[in-house]
């Protein structure tokens, strides 16, 4: 089955910094890569995704990129800010499969 | 407003009382999964229902147990939970196996003495 890993574990960033989170995965099928926030609390949330037919996303702030051929993934975040900081995962899925969840990486800005 | 209900938010028991996490969607999706979340092992699924009565295993389902009677509820049951059983768990629902987006209940933080 998918094997997703996630690195790194924890980042601490200067508010305005740039951060960058990645994935490998290990099922060459999987199609779709999301990045979930989650803050403190609360349940996580989609903010920004890939599918496999795309290089490179951006959303603002926040960018992903994805090689196909290396089997990673990778989340930017540009321009920090405080509101930033939260736990962040990164998934794979591939068609009529579940999702595959890294282990996540807690991004702390500091003001 | 379309969502994922979970309750109850928080759930303090004691080993071996059996308990049920429900979870309800309004939005007419075909499936739903429980995940459990714990520190440095990110989320992981328990069961998950592709429709109503089709359910299947997830990474660890040992110690749990699913129904899907009903397309909307898929509640999860702790039949004799156990300290280690302690956790924060989720429901997630999309509308099909094959489709993308996931949307997370408000989560369970269950603790059992």
């Amino acid at each position: 089955g998918e094997n997703v890993e996630q690195h790194p574990s924890t980042l601490s960033v200067q508010e305005g910094d740039s951060a960058v989170i990645k994935c490998t995965y290990s099922d060459s099928a999987s199609n779709y890569f999301p990045w979930y926030k989650q803050e403190l609390g609360k349940r996580p949330q989609l903010i920004i995704d890939i599918r496999s037919n795309v290089g490179e996303k951006k959303d603002q702030r926040i960018a992903v990129t994805l090689n196909k051929t290396a089997k990673h993934f990778s989340l930017h975040i540009t321009e920090t800010q405080p509101e930033d900081s939260a736990v962040y995962f990164c998934a794979a899925k591939r068609n009529n499969n579940d999702m595959r969840f890294g282990a996540g990486t807690r991004l702390t800005v500091k003001p | 407003e379309a969502q994922v209900t979970q309750n109850p938010r928080y759930l303090i028991t004691v080993t071996g009382k059996k308990l049920t996490v429900t979870c309800s969607q309004n939005m007419n999706h075909e499936y739903m999964s429980w995940y459990r979340q714990d520190p440095g092992l990110g989320l992981r699924q328990i069961y998950y229902s592709m429709n109503v009565e089709v359910t299947d295993k997830g990474d660890v389902p040992e110690g749990y147990k699913v129904s899907r009677k009903e397309k909307r509820n898929f509640p999860l049951i702790l039949e004799s939970p156990s300290p280690n059983q302690t956790s924060l768990y989720f429901c997630a629902s999309s509308l099909t196996s094959a489709s993308y987006g996931y949307t997370f209940g408000s989560g369970t933080r269950l603790t059992v003495v």
